[in-house]
C-alpha cells in the first residue's frame, strides 16, 4: 500500500527538544520531496518547508526558518520534522505530504502527529 | 503572495457549491484544491487547476481565470461536508502557499 505513516502523538513541556518523523512505503520514496504542514487547533494548513530525501536539500518557509529543521534519512525511506525549543505556540498537528516536484499538489498525506505543548 | 478563502459557505443538497480562491494574476500559477473532513488529514481532490487524482469523483472540477480560481462541486452530497483549501506555488518568493480554507457545510 502506497502511504505515509507518521510518528504518534507527543506531549512536552515548553523548552523540550523533539523529532517526529514520516515513513514512506509502496513507492519510491526518493523521487518525491517530503513537505510538511502545521495546522493550528481549528485553523488552516500552514506550509512549513520540504526536504529531498536525495540530498537532503531544503526550502524553508520564512515563518518557519531558523524554528525548526527538516531533515531525511533515505536508506529508511524517513523524513523528521524538529524543534530544539518547544514553545506553547508550537502546540498543533503536522501533516507530512509528498510532492513529485515544485508547483505540483500534494498527493499522499501523512495521518498527522499531534504535538502538544504545555506546562 | 496571498489565497484569499471565504470562510463559509452552505448549500443544499443536489445543488452546485463553487468555491473561489483569490490570488494576483492566480492563473499564471497551477491551483490544486485539498477536502479536509473533520479529525482527518487533507485528501487532494484537484490538481494542476482543472486534473482529478484516481479515485476523485468526477463531481469535483477546477477552473481559474483572472484572479480567480474556483472549485466545482456539483450535485452535492452530505460527504462533502468539510473545509477546503486552494494551494499554489509562488515562484517570486519560491513558497508553497495555502488559501484559509472554506468550510463547506451541506443543509
Amino acid at each position: 500500500e502506497v502511504q505515509l505513516v507518521q510518528s504518534g502523538a507527543e506531549v512536552k513541556k515548553p523548552g523540550e527538544s523533539l523529532r517526529i518523523s514520516c515513513e514512506g512505503s509502496g513507492f519510491n520514496f526518493n523521487s518525491y520531496w517530503i513537505g510538511w504542514v502545521r495546522q493550528r487547533p481549528g485553523k488552516g494548513l500552514e506550509w512549513m518547508g520540504i526536504v529531498y530525501p536525495v540530498d537532503s536539500d531544503t526550502r524553508y518557509s520564512p515563518s518557519f526558518q531558523g524554528q525548526v529543521t527538516l531533515s531525511a534519512d533515505k536508506s529508511i525511506s524517513t523524513a523528521y520534522l524538529q524543534w530544539n525549543s518547544l514553545s506553547a505556540s508550537d502546540t498543533a498537528m503536522y501533516f507530512c505530504a509528498r510532492q513529485d516536484r515544485a508547483a505540483a499538489g500534494f498527493d499522499l498525506w501523512g495521518q498527522g502527529t499531534l504535538v502538544t505543548v504545555s506546562s | 503572495y496571498v489565497l484569499t478563502q471565504p470562510p463559509s459557505m452552505s448549500v443544499a443538497p443536489g445543488q452546485t457549491a463553487r468555491i473561489p480562491c483569490g490570488g494576483h494574476r492566480i492563473e499564471t500559477k497551477f491551483v490544486h484544491w485539498y477536502q479536509q473532513k473533520a479529525g482527518q488529514a487533507p485528501v487532494l481532490v484537484v490538481h494542476g487547476d482543472d486534473d482529478r487524482p484516481s479515485g476523485i469523483f468526477e463531481r469535483f472540477s477546477g477552473s481559474v481565470s483572472g484572479d480567480t480560481a474556483t472549485l466545482t462541486i456539483t450535485r452535492v452530497e452530505g460527504g462533502d461536508e468539510a473545509d477546503y483549501y486552494c494551494h499554489v506555488w509562488d515562484s517570486r518568493s519560491d513558497e508553497e502557499v495555502f488559501g484559509g480554507g472554506t468550510k463547506v457545510t451541506v443543509l
